[in-house]
């Protein structure tokens, strides 16, 4: 079946620094790709999403392109800041019996510091 | 307007006893979802329901859990009798209506965090 792979974290990094977080899939067919963030103590949010190749997905400052013949969909963003503190998930929709079913991958720690 | 809601936010019980979860999704979503995360894992689909029917159980083990949505808006999920490893966050997410084009972007609850001892 499908799934997602995306580098281990803590992820640490001083503020103001650059950020990318990996994430490569593996699927049949043409999934939309996704990531999801999840801030302490709240539920999971839509970040940004593409759904075909080469779309560039944007929100709050990140970005990320879908890359069909890597199969990659990494995360950037070129200044972080304390409140990007969260945990980030990378997602594919996968069809299944004609239905959307979203495939996470483990998730990854993002901690800012000042 | 009101996103998911969710209770019991927190619940701990000792193994083999049984336990309910809650979830109230967004007004007029006709898709609601079932997910389990265990700790350091992403969420894990368990039952996809489209109104009150289930479109996809694959992955819900019937054996101990099971939901229902028997209105087509708010949704239960039971563990009976509950296990060790049953101990995760429980979410639910609901989304306007899954036709099974492009996926439309899903909406999550807090969660329930399940202690079992």
């Amino acid at each position: 079946g499908d799934s997602v792979t995306q580098m281990e974290g803590p992820v640490t990094l001083s503020e103001e620094a650059f950020l990318t977080i990996n994430c490569t899939y593996t699927a049949t067919g043409y999934p939309s790709l996704f990531w999801y963030v999840q801030y302490p103590g709240e539920g999971l949010q839509l970040l940004l999403k593409a759904t075909k190749a080469d779309d560039k997905g944007s929100n709050k400052g990140f970005e990320a392109t879908y890359r069909k013949e890597t199969t990659s969909f990494h995360l950037e963003k070129g200044s972080v800041q304390v409140s990007d503190s969260a945990v980030y998930f990378c997602a594919l929709s996968e069809k299944s019996g004609g239905y959307n079913k979203l495939i996470f991958g483990a998730g990854t720690r993002l901690a800012v510091h000042p | 307007e009101a996103g998911v809601a969710q209770s019991p936010r927190y619940k701990i019980i000792e193994k083999r006893q049984s336990v309910a979860f809650w979830c109230n999704p967004i007004s007029g979503h006709a898709t609601l979802y079932w997910y389990q995360q265990i700790l350091g894992q992403g969420p894990k689909l368990l039952i996809q329901f489209q109104n009150n029917g289930v479109v996809d159980d694959s992955q819900l083990p019937k054996d101990r859990f099971s939901a229902e949505r028997l209105k087509g808006v708010d949704s239960t999920l039971k563990i009976q009798p509950a296990k060790l490893e049953d101990s995760a966050v429980y979410l639910c997410a609901s989304t306007i209506r899954d036709r099974g084009g492009a996926s439309s972007e899903q909406y999550f609850g807090p969660g329930t965090r399940l202690t079992v001892t």
